[in-house]
């Protein structure tokens, strides 16, 4: 069974910078691509960035491009997504999910990122 | 970017009876189509891929249907458990990944 834990969310003022990880088990991760998706407080689900199993390409949303790097280190089964020149409507529980083949298959539970002053 | 629309917004469906939910595309994306799960305070689960593959351990009364742009969520004898809000996702043409609004199944 797959699990993905987050941790690393907050409160941060915005401008600031937070960085998410994400671990997982099992000894597959390193097989796999890894998206970060978020959802803002009573709002819908919004696809945030992408990293290939190997890390050698990432994709992002245009809300996040320049902001927001994805990264991952598969020695240690854990993704990563640092937030930098946070801004109010960067709050939004921050899930990271896997892909298998070319779809969402597991989910994690999120963590909680607000930015306020 | 391919734009999705799920309709209605809110259904309201007694338990035991049959829901039918929508999903729409701006452009085709063949049958790379995803229906996601989310009940109140928790993560998405997935529930169909391919728009018409059941996930592993869906229950048979979940059924998907559609390609192109025209995707239907079909759950048949609705379940206490089943009231939930529902997502379409396509993963066609990507980045960036798209998720319709959201449709929230409640009791009637």
């Amino acid at each position: 069974q797959v699990q993905l834990v987050e941790s690393g969310g907050g409160v941060v003022q915005p401008g600031n910078s937070l960085r998410l990880s994400c671990a997982a088990s099992g000894s597959s991760f390193g097989m796999h691509g890894m998206h970060w998706v978020r959802q803002a407080p009573g709002k819908g689900l919004e696809w945030v960035a992408l990293i290939w199993f190997d890390g050698s390409k990432q994709y992002y949303a245009d809300s996040v491009q320049g902001r927001f790097t994805i990264s991952r280190d598969n020695s240690q089964n854990t993704l990563y997504l640092q937030m930098n020149s946070l801004r109010a409507e960067d709050t939004a529980v921050y899930y990271c999910a896997r892909l298998f083949g070319d779809y969402i298959d597991y989910w994690g539970q999120g963590t909680l990122v607000t930015v306020s002053p | 970017e391919i734009v999705m629309t799920q309709s209605p917004a809110t259904l309201s469906v007694s338990p035991g009876e049959r829901a039918t939910l929508s999903c729409r595309a701006s452009q085709s994306v063949s049958s790379k189509l995803a229906w996601y799960q989310q009940k109140r305070g928790q993560a998405p689960r997935l529930l169909i891929y391919g728009a018409s593959t059941r996930a592993t351990g869906i229950p048979a009364r979940f059924s998907g249907s559609g390609s192109g742009t025209e995707f239907t969520l079909t759950i048949n004898s609705l379940q206490s458990e089943d009231f939930a809000v529902y997502y379409c996702q396509q993963y066609s043409n990507w980045p960036p990944y798209t998720f319709g609004q959201g449709t929230k199944l409640e009791i009637k």
